[in-house]
């Protein structure tokens, strides 16, 4: 029962590179999200996806990219990297949209340089 | 937009010492509440969540937490900490909008508990 995987921990980007994280649940939860977590400001949420086929944007979508063509995959994808997206990214899922996020990833570190 | 306030951004408390954490929002329609911990180093852990009836919820750990619709608050609460609930701890709000929860955490409570 390996819950909420995200891959890679760590990340070092160069700016302007593109790059995708990646999250997978083997809980069959509907639900999946990514967040970004930056000191001082809590988590905020950079999109959405209530489904496999549909996704939505969060509070702060611009410069990443998302798809959902699976119920247990949810990457997360910089188009183009930039110094202001040096973060800790978490991928989470809940069974239902109103559960919040139950279960959350381990985390992904990135820095861009 | 809907937002979520902790006021306390930083508690230093000693052990036994009882603990409660302000969490307001702004939002007058549906809502569901949660409080998460998050370990130093590790990834957000669910403690409590409200979603309707009885608005005294109780977690893990010995926490529980008391919504009050008037105010619009979900403060957390706890007797007696242990060194061992030194952590972050963020309040959380699903607003319900256009048939769909939009999460929206607030910006954390750092705690330190001294033995």
């Amino acid at each position: 029962n390996a819950g909420v995987t995200q891959t890679p921990k760590f990340q070092v980007l160069k700016t302007g590179q593109s790059m995708t994280l990646q999250c997978a649940q083997d809980m069959n939860h509907e639900y999946m999200s990514w967040y970004r977590q930056d000191p001082g400001m809590g988590l905020r949420l950079i999109h959405y996806s209530v489904g496999a086929g549909i996704t939505d944007q969060g509070e702060v979508p611009n410069g990443y990219n998302v798809s959902r063509s699976t119920t247990e995959d949810f990457p997360l994808r910089l188009l183009s990297a930039a110094p202001s997206q040096t973060s800790v990214y978490f991928c989470a899922s809940s069974l239902q949209t109103g559960w919040q996020p139950q279960h959350f990833g381990d985390g992904t570190r990135l820095s861009i340089l | 937009a809907q937002s979520v306030s902790q006021h306390n951004h930083h508690v230093i408390l000693s052990e036994a010492a009882s603990l409660e954490l302000g969490c307001n929002y702004s939002y007058g329609g549906t809502v569901n509440l949660f409080w998460y911990v998050q370990y130093p180093g590790q990834h957000l852990q669910l403690l409590l969540k409200y979603f309707s009836g009885d608005p005294l919820v109780k977690g893990i750990k010995g926490f529980e937490a008391e919504f009050i619709k008037s105010k619009f608050s979900f403060n957390l609460r706890k007797p007696s900490v242990q060194w061992s609930d030194t952590a972050e701890y963020f309040c959380a709000v699903n607003f319900l909008s256009g048939g769909s929860y939009i999460p929206t955490f607030g910006r954390g409570t750092s705690l330190i508990v001294h033995p």
